[in-house]
């Protein structure tokens, strides 16, 4: 069975100071990866996407970056946060697009 | 505009009664999905119902493509049913398998 596995669950920040999400996949060889972003009271929107290992896709432009250094992880990172960035931060796969999306249970981020 | 629109925007119903949840797309889909998100904010796919109607359990899905709408029906419902439901589309012709999310039904269920 394929399980998907986000660090940490919940983190507390300070403006300007650096940040690395990470989320693992196992169980699914060569799956496509997405990292999901909701503002607190807002629409979930979709950050990046990867389809495979060293390659990844941005969606929507929010100062943050995203890298997949092995199949099964993914991992979202910034050198300088902004309290813009607070919310809450969804990893998530699928075997394709047009395909079923499975999430993570997510990361919550606060930035005083 | 908004690409998906859910409605309502809210429900409270007494346990036992039947829901009726609602979404629309502006632009042509190849697929959508609904999901149910808890409290804490994770998300649990509920369906994945690119067309047709599809049941478990006490819900049932019904997505008809050409008319770019999709339904959420839950029977009998329970407390625990409580939380968010959202529906979210892939756009035709994309391949980045985005989801364009609604901004959700609230649903209250009171003993």
């Amino acid at each position: 069975a394929q399980t998907i596995h986000q660090w940490p669950v919940a983190e507390i920040k300070a403006v300007g100071s650096p940040l690395s999400l990470g989320c693992t996949i196992k169980g699914k060889s060569s799956p496509n990866l997405y990292w999901y972003w909701q503002a607190t009271g807002g629409t979930l929107q979709q950050l990046f996407y990867s389809i495979t290992v060293g390659q990844v896709e941005s969606v929507v432009q929010l100062n943050l970056s995203a890298s997949r250094p092995k199949d099964d992880q993914f991992i979202l990172s910034t050198e300088k946060l902004l309290l813009s960035h607070s919310g809450f931060y969804l990893c998530a796969w699928s075997l394709g697009s047009n395909e079923r999306l499975f999430f993570g249970h997510g990361t919550k981020l606060s930035v005083l | 505009g908004q690409q998906v629109q859910q409605s309502p925007t809210s429900l409270v119903l007494q346990e036992g009664e039947n829901a009726e949840l609602q979404c629309n797309f502006s632009t042509s889909l190849n697929s959508m999905q609904w999901f149910y998100q808890r409290p804490g904010g994770s998300l649990v796919s509920v369906f994945y119902n690119p067309s047709g109607t599809k049941q478990s359990g006490r819900l049932t899905s019904t997505t008809v493509i050409k008319e770019r709408r999709s339904s959420l029906h839950i029977s009998s419902s329970q407390i625990t049913d409580s939380g968010t439901y959202l529906c979210a589309m892939e756009r035709s012709h994309t391949n980045t398998g985005k989801l364009t999310f609604g901004d959700g039904t609230v649903l209250t269920v009171k003993p």
